[in-house]
């Protein structure tokens, strides 16, 4: 069993809908929540970082992190075709050297 | 722009051939880690330098080596090629060791296909 599960999609969405992504992990020492976009061919870029549980609210953007479901979650509202990407959730647990990575959801906005 | 340049953007080689792949980190970032990426294997940790040293290991096979140079740049050595090796490569890097409690942001990646 992977320490980090993510459903790959693809999901397909109209523009405007909002947009659900979720992870689930397995390690309870996690700490560190953080979700990337990466978009065809290049590098993943930081979107929302979260330390533990709560949420973080960045314009169209909301992230969740229930520790006791191990369970975190991302929102886009109002997605545009511009969001259309693969996001990728990691989480690191404290002190650690590296982050685990999710598999990647394949998002498509369509007009 | 990330500000983490690596080169080269595309690779093709044969099996059983070796290549270097290079990075340079963010300006004033000390550590350097570097991913696969493949379809089937999603982005995978290969190994982490801290100014210069190595400090963590993951999935990186015995025929791969990394080095980080004292002016921080660093190269991934790929030897005796296969054709599983095909992936992009990522180099990341972040101010301080601990990725999640630093920011680490990714290059655009080295695209390595072995035929």
């Amino acid at each position: 069993q992977k320490e980090v599960e993510q459903d790959p999609g693809p999901l397909s969405v109209p523009e405007g809908a909002i947009v659900s992504l979720n992870c689930t992990y397995s390690n309870s020492a996690f700490q560190y929540f953080m979700w990337y976009r990466q978009y065809s061919r290049k590098g993943p870029e930081l979107l929302m970082y979260t330390y533990s549980s709560g949420n973080k609210e960045d314009g169209r953007f909301t992230a969740q992190v229930d520790k006791s479901s191990k369970y975190i979650s991302l929102f886009i509202r109002d997605s545009q075709p511009s969001d259309s990407a693969t996001y990728l959730c990691a989480m690191s647990p404290e002190g650690a050297q590296k982050l685990v990575f999710g598999q990647g959801t394949r998002l498509t906005i369509n007009p | 722009d990330s500000g983490v340049t690596q080169t080269p953007k595309h690779l093709i080689t044969a099996t059983g051939q070796r290549v270097t792949l290079r990075c340079s980190p963010r300006s004033g970032d000390l550590s350097v880690y570097w991913y696969q990426q493949s379809l089937d294997q999603g982005l995978q940790f290969l190994i982490q330098y801290y100014n210069g040293e190595e400090r963590a290991k993951g999935n990186i096979l015995e025929r791969f080596s990394a080095q980080q140079f004292p002016d921080l740049h660093s190269e991934l050595n790929l030897s005796s090629l296969e054709l599983g090796d095909s992936a992009l490569y990522f180099c990341a890097s972040s101010v301080e060791g601990l990725p999640g409690a630093n920011t680490i942001y990714f290059g655009e990646g080295s695209w390595l296909t072995v035929v």
